[in-house]
């Protein structure tokens, strides 16, 4: 199976700060790829899918890309609401895997 | 808008059974595909199972003992859990629609424990 990996674990930025998030695919996975967003004690939010398009009403500060199987997320200006955890979800093919997760706070 | 509502959480013993169900509405059912998606308590998310109307997929860890199903007529999607483990633990969110997750539920609790 195609393993997912994300950096960093986790990390601590300013508000305003621009934010990236890593995920890389074991094997290539085209474009297949979702990120999510979790606060904390909520229910996972969809952010992007196919790597770099916005879901319906989520911020323009995020983005995304990547293909293949390097990608990333980015956060522009980070703000007090974006402190989360963030995972990122291959649908390629089964098992629809998630990344392990990476914690955002704010420093 | 679409609504997802899970039940049939709670605790049962290790070696035991247990029958979530989730419950659409607010788009065509029979229509799209959906999946079970869990998150022990403190930890990442899993995916677990899908079904799609030419497919059903499971993870490594529930294949054999979990079966996902679904009633179109009740609009509801079912997962029955066989031969729990204490590594079942989690909150069990029926998700879709499609292969990546744009609508959740709330989640049902199971717990494994004796």
């Amino acid at each position: 199976d195609i393993q997912m990996t994300q950096s960093p674990s986790s990390l601590s930025a300013s508000l305003g700060d621009r934010v990236t998030i890593t995920c890389r695919a074991s094997q290539g996975i085209n474009n297949y790829l979702a990120w999510y967003q979790q606060k904390p004690g909520k229910v996972p939010k969809l952010l992007l899918y196919a790597a770099s398009t916005l879901q319906s009403g989520v911020p323009s500060r995020f983005s995304g890309s990547g293909s293949g199987t390097d990608f990333t997320l980015t956060i522009s200006s980070l703000q007090p609401e974006d402190v989360a955890t963030y995972y990122c979800q291959r649908y390629n093919s089964a098992p629809f895997t998630f990344g392990p997760g990476t914690k955002v706070d704010i420093k | 808008e679409v609504q997802l509502v899970e039940s049939g959480g709670g605790l049962v013993q290790p070696g035991g059974s247990l029958r979530l169900s989730c419950e659409a509405s607010g788009f065509t059912f029979s229509s799209y595909s959906m999946s079970w998606v869990r998150q022990a308590p403190g930890k990442g998310l899993e995916w677990v199972s899908y079904i799609s109307s030419s497919a059903i997929y499971y993870a490594d860890s529930v294949r054999g003992r979990f079966t996902i199903s679904r009633d179109k007529a009740k609009n509801s999607l079912y997962l029955q859990m066989n031969s729990l483990r204490v590594e079942d633990t989690a909150v069990y969110y029926c998700a879709g629609i499609g292969r990546y997750f744009q609508d959740w539920g709330q989640g049902t609790l199971v717990t494994v424990s004796s």
